[in-house]
């Protein structure tokens, strides 16, 4: 069955840059795009970028340009997430889910991680 | 920047029919951004409901359904349970590769 496993909680100071993981099972891993979303205490779902594991190519919101970082391991079925220069704004939930790569149509986040608290605080 | 619109709260009684939207602060949204509908309740990551406008999620029953109203993207929810009560995101496809979530609608059933 299809999984997308996250590594766990982590707290960072202030300035500190922290990575994520998100372990892809039970499906072809470079036939799905891995997006990055994220969501703030108590607020709505903000897309970060998006990763093709077939050759490493990113798309990332501009708000993000520069301080995110996708990369994959296909050795592992493995993607990452390094967001960089943390301020406390970045507290949030982060979550990766996978979209199938159409060659001419966009398709649903259709399976999700189980989503990993990221908390920024000095 | 860009910005998607939904409501910030709806609420709808049991057995009812609402309809939720996804606009832009400038512009009309069309099948061209994709509008996809999620629907999250507390501690769960999102689900599915809607994507490429109007085509059902695996598993979701039939009582959601997807369109274009006028200049929006739109959710319609008929016969309205209990357990619809939730908060439902739209996200949009502006091409390059981006998307960009609404600000989500809570919906209660009371």
């Amino acid at each position: 069955q299809v999984q997308l496993v996250q590594s766990g909680a982590e707290v960072r100071k202030p300035g500190a840059s922290v990575t994520v993981s998100c372990r892809a099972s039970g499906y072809a891993f470079t036939a799905y795009y891995m997006h990055w979303m994220r969501q703030a205490p108590r607020q709505g779902l903000e897309w970060m970028g998006v990763i093709n594991p077939s050759d490493g190519s990113t798309t990332y919101a501009q708000k993000f340009q520069g301080r995110a970082a996708m990369t994959r391991d296909t050795s592992t079925d493995t993607v990452y997430m390094e967001l960089s220069s943390l301020r406390s704004e970045d507290t949030a939930v982060y979550y990766c889910a996978r979209e199938e790569i159409q060659r001419l149509s966009r398709s649903e986040f259709d399976y999700w991680g189980q989503g990993t608290l990221v908390t920024v605080s000095s | 920047q860009t910005v998607v619109t939904q409501e910030p709260s709806f609420s709808v009684s049991p057995g009812g029919t609402v309809t939720l939207t996804c606009g832009l602060s400038s512009g009309s949204v069309s099948t061209a951004y994709y509008p996809s509908w999620y629907r999250q309740t507390p501690g769960q990551a999102p689900r599915t409901l809607i994507y490429s406008t109007n085509t059902l999620s695996s598993g979701v029953p039939d009582r959601f359904s997807g369109s274009i109203l006028g200049n929006k993207a739109a959710l319609t929810i008929t016969g309205a349970q209990a357990d619809d009560e939730s908060d439902y995101y739209c996200v949009l496809y502006f091409g390059s590769g981006i998307w960009i979530f609404g600000g989500g609608t809570k919906l209660t059933v009371l």
